[in-house]
């Protein structure tokens, strides 16, 4: 089973911020949390991972609360592509099987 | 740098057939990972290969499913005799071999959709 938790839809206005919560409170030390993205019908798509620290990269922000049990994704400027589901992944230490769970749907209106 | 690729796109087979999913990684990868996604759920971590070795098969099933990644050639997902339960989108993903930590990042192909009829 997942070892994260989601909200499972939310909404954003074209041009606003898009912040989708993620609880991992089972995280270990040494453990990443990863953000993927499945738009309709596609493959996943990697957005960003941090372990400690805040992530930014040219898809989107990662904010990773001190405790390290929960994170943020953060869209600055959502589009309408951006509609799609969002995965919060938490690893398994020492294997490379990533585990989906739900994940949240965004939708992006105009 | 061309992404994960995937073949057919769509396959379409008869119940009994058999079902040969082929998957090459990105260029300098050499870890595989196969996933199954069934209509209108979550997509379920099947087997992790590298190069001539199945590493991590705890999500395969037991009967019929087997994956192997040749030192030449591209990964192939084979299905013996298909039912109409098979019928899902199956993606495979790939990784580096030196990677930074836990978990290393998987880039995803576009999958291949099969029917079962």
């Amino acid at each position: 089973d997942a070892k994260t938790t989601q909200p499972t839809s939310m909404d954003c206005a074209e041009g606003r911020a898009a912040n989708l919560p993620c609880n991992h409170s089972t995280i270990s030390g040494n453990e990443y949390v990863y953000w993927y993205r499945q738009i309709h019908s596609q493959g996943p798509q990697y957005i960003i991972h941090g372990l400690k620290n805040n992530e930014t990269n040219e898809m989107a922000s990662l904010i990773i609360t001190e405790d390290r049990k929960s994170s943020t994704l953060i869209l600055p400027h959502a589009t309408l592509r951006d509609t799609a589901v969002y995965y919060c992944i938490d690893p398994t230490y020492n294997t490379d099987k990533l585990i989906f769970g739900t994940g949240t749907r965004l939708q992006v209106f105009p | 740098n061309a992404g994960v690729m995937q073949n057919p796109r769509h396959l379409v087979r008869r119940r009994g057939q058999e079902a040969r999913l082929r998957c090459s990684p990105m260029k300098g990868h050499s870890h595989v990972y196969w996933y199954r996604q069934l209509p209108e759920e979550g997509l379920k971590f099947m087997v992790y290969l590298q190069k001539e070795n199945i590493i991590d098969e705890s999500g395969m099933p037991k009967e019929r499913f087997s994956a192997e990644f040749p030192k030449e050639g591209p990964s192939i997902l084979r299905i013996q005799q298909v039912v109409r339960g098979d019928s899902a989108a199956y993606f495979c993903a790939s990784s580096p071999p030196n990677g930074q930590g836990p978990g290393d990042t998987q880039y995803f192909g576009p999958g291949t959709r099969l029917t079962v009829l």
